[in-house]
């Protein structure tokens, strides 16, 4: 079963605007973490933001913030006043224990975020 | 230098050789990770090794070998290439402590196999 859905393969923001791309996520752990990662198309993976399950606020780092309903097993990223660099694609992912006791990330399939002048 | 090394940076190789992707990581970290990327499926595991000695199967392992020769080197094998083995491959580091311990992503090696 997918452990992190990205329901959303493609968007299109107008620059300045904010834009929430979706993260579902499903573990019957109690202490997970959630991640945010941007992909240019130069390929690299940009760390954005950081959930933790114990969390009571959501995160914030500059122009990015995470929404997370921990009920609703959601954690959306929102990236306010976009801008052209912003375009990339990106992944959410989740923390959590292997079969083996080990922890290690575990990926959604990604949004294509696309911000238009 | 960047912290997590990955070469080559691109490879073209043809079905059936046996190819090796090579990392190493300067974070002093003890954690090290493959993963595959391919386009509409996110990243997945391929191996985790925590030390030297403890190297585990990730979720799509078949067709790979791992090999740690160190606390900063792990390498990815494809014993026998194959045409779906093209992708895009990272190596990632991370180290103890709290769950929100930032990983490291190298810059990923382009492989396609003809």
């Amino acid at each position: 079963a997918q452990k992190i859905t990205q329901t959303q393969p493609g968007m299109f923001v107008q620059e300045k605007e904010a834009v929430t791309l979706d993260c579902t996520y499903d573990t019957s752990d109690q202490s997970y973490g959630l991640f945010w990662y941007k992909q240019p198309s130069s390929g690299e993976m940009i760390f954005l933001i950081y959930q933790g399950s114990y969390d009571e606020q959501n995160a914030t780092e500059g122009r990015y913030s995470l929404n997370f309903q921990k009920a609703r097993k959601s954690a959306n990223l929102v990236i306010s006043a976009s801008q052209l660099g912003d375009s990339a694609m990106y992944f959410c992912a989740m923390r959590e224990f292997m079969d083996t006791g080990r922890r290690a990330l575990t990926f959604g399939s990604g949004t294509r975020l696309q911000v238009q002048p | 230098d960047a912290d997590v090394t990955q070469t080559p940076r691109n490879r073209i190789t043809k079905t059936g050789k046996r190819i090796m992707l090579e990392c190493s990581q300067t974070k002093g970290h003890d954690r090290m990770y493959w993963y595959r990327q391919d386009p509409g499926l996110g990243l997945r595991l391929i191996y985790y090794s925590f030390d030297v000695k403890d190297i585990n199967k990730g979720e799509i392992s078949d067709g790979y070998s791992v090999s740690r020769q160190a606390q900063a080197k792990f390498s990815l094998s494809l014993e026998s290439a194959i045409p779906n083995q093209t992708a895009l491959y990272f190596c990632a580091t991370s180290g103890p402590g709290p769950i929100n311990y930032g990983y490291t992503f190298g810059s990923g090696t382009r492989l396609t196999v003809v």
